[in-house]
């Protein structure tokens, strides 16, 4: 049972264009939402991370935006970049339920220049 | 500091041959993580260890087995492995179990014939 939900799979967007990946998850006890970047031949590694008492979280030309009542949240890239091509992937936990990280199943995006 | 570490970076394997591969971090953190990564399918958690001494199945175990070797290092081994488990593995580790960010190896590639 996939219990967070990506979308797309995969994203192509003009360099200046802003970049957006949804996400969405079943687990109300889930309480911590980050997004995590990958390049190729690489770990991911963590971008940018969210908690559900706020609905926007904003770190330079990256943003997440969360509804708890609709259990989604996603991820804006501004100004997308060349250097920002990736695959990105979301993810949900619980504090109280001791449940690791579950992943979404990834976006792979191209930025063109 | 090196971070994560993860040896070996490729393996090729045939049907029923055993293996290990080895995790080591130097960030004096609690967590540690085993996940395989398949196109399309995200990161899965394999195993997982909350913290020196403790260990506990993920969403994937079967097929592995994992060592908490110190507070530094953790194993995972395949007994006898099998073509199902060709996959690219991720060590990672965290403070903390809750909530915290993970910080990932750079990978294992392992093909099983």
């Amino acid at each position: 049972q996939q219990q967070v939900k990506q979308s797309p799979q995969s994203l192509i967007v003009q360099k200046g264009g802003i970049s957006i990946i949804n996400c969405a998850y079943e687990n109300t006890a889930f309480d911590y939402f980050p997004w995590y970047q990958q390049f190729p031949g690489k770990g991911p590694a963590l971008l940018i991370a969210i908690r559900p008492d706020v609905s926007e979280k904003k770190e330079g030309r990256f943003t997440i935006s969360f509804n708890k009542s609709a259990k989604q949240f996603s991820l804006h890239i501004m100004d997308s970049q060349p250097g920002d091509s990736a695959t990105y992937f979301c993810a949900a936990s619980s504090d109280t339920g001791r449940r690791a990280l579950t992943f979404g199943s990834g976006t792979r995006l191209q930025v063109q220049p | 500091n090196a971070g994560v570490t993860q040896t070996p970076k490729f393996q090729v394997l045939k049907t029923g041959q055993s293996m290990t591969l080895q995790c080591a971090q130097d960030m004096n953190h609690n967590s540690m993580y085993w996940y395989r990564q398949d196109p399309g399918m995200g990161l899965r958690l394999i195993y997982y260890s909350a913290s020196e001494g403790t260990t506990d199945k993920g969403e994937v175990p079967n097929g592995y087995n994992v060592s908490r070797l110190n507070k530094r290092e953790f194993s995972l081994r395949l007994e006898s492995a099998a073509p199902s488990q060709t996959s690219v593995y991720f060590c990672a580790s965290s403070v903390t179990f809750k909530g915290n960010e993970q910080f990932f190896g750079p990978g294992t590639r392992l093909t099983v014939l």
